[in-house]
């Protein structure tokens, strides 16, 4: 167990919908990051929030939003769904953003649009 | 950008040595990562390499060439729960973020 939560472990949904993923980092940790798992893309990094300001964005679809709460937990809202979104999602937490922090995986939400 | 390789699959049997390897270029490099994610579940940490040379921890170990672009990671004695998927990680000097490459899927046999 990494210390990182992430909710709900699966979800189902149609295209066109929208849905919100919920992280919340491990005690103490001030950096989440976001990253997607499909079978065809690997595992790619969305964005990263540092003590609730954006800090890097990777291949983040325009359809995709995300932010940092006051208490450090992370929302990553996924909008007018398609079917090729359906994949893995991971949320990541670290202490800080220098060198050497690694980084701790939560066990991710699986999101299948039908 | 950053571009990483690894071979897709390797097969071991189990009690032998594997030596999966990794080769990046990079824009902006900040220490290398080696991963391992079993099938479905989240990627959990296994080293982290910086400066070049050999990191050991248990039956595992990382090596680093900054010069050359190229990791390894070895794994020594093998056991059957070493089957999985070993993702090579490069972190930017631009914030904190990894580059993951595609993860090698390791076989381990009887």
């Amino acid at each position: 167990d990494s210390g990182v939560t992430q909710t709900p472990k699966h979800l189902i949904t149609a295209t066109g919908q929208r849905v919100t993923l919920r992280c919340s980092p491990r005690s103490g940790d001030l950096s989440v990051y976001w990253y997607q798992q499909s079978l065809d893309q690997g595992l790619q990094f969305l964005i990263q929030y540092y003590n609730g300001e954006e800090r890097a964005k990777g291949n983040i679809l325009e359809r995709f939003s995300a932010q940092q709460f006051p208490d450090l937990h992370s929302e990553l809202n996924l909008s007018s769904l398609e079917l090729g979104d359906s994949a893995l999602y991971f949320c990541a937490s670290s202490a800080g953003t220098g060198w050497g922090n690694e980084q701790f995986f939560g066990p991710g939400t699986r999101l299948t649009v039908l | 950008g950053q571009n990483i390789d690894q071979p897709t699959e390797m097969t071991a049997t189990e009690g032998a040595i594997v030596q999966i390897n990794c080769t990046y270029q990079t824009s902006g490099f900040n220490g290398l990562f080696w991963y391992q994610q079993h099938a479905g579940e989240a990627p959990t940490f296994l080293s982290y390499n910086v400066l070049d040379g050999l990191e050991e921890k248990g039956r595992f170990s990382s090596f680093l060439s900054r010069s050359k672009g190229y990791s390894y990671l070895l794994l020594k004695e093998l056991q059957m729960k070493d089957s999985a998927s070993y993702l090579c990680a490069v972190k930017s000097n631009a914030g904190n973020m990894l580059t993951f490459g595609g993860g090698t899927r390791l076989m381990v046999k009887p």
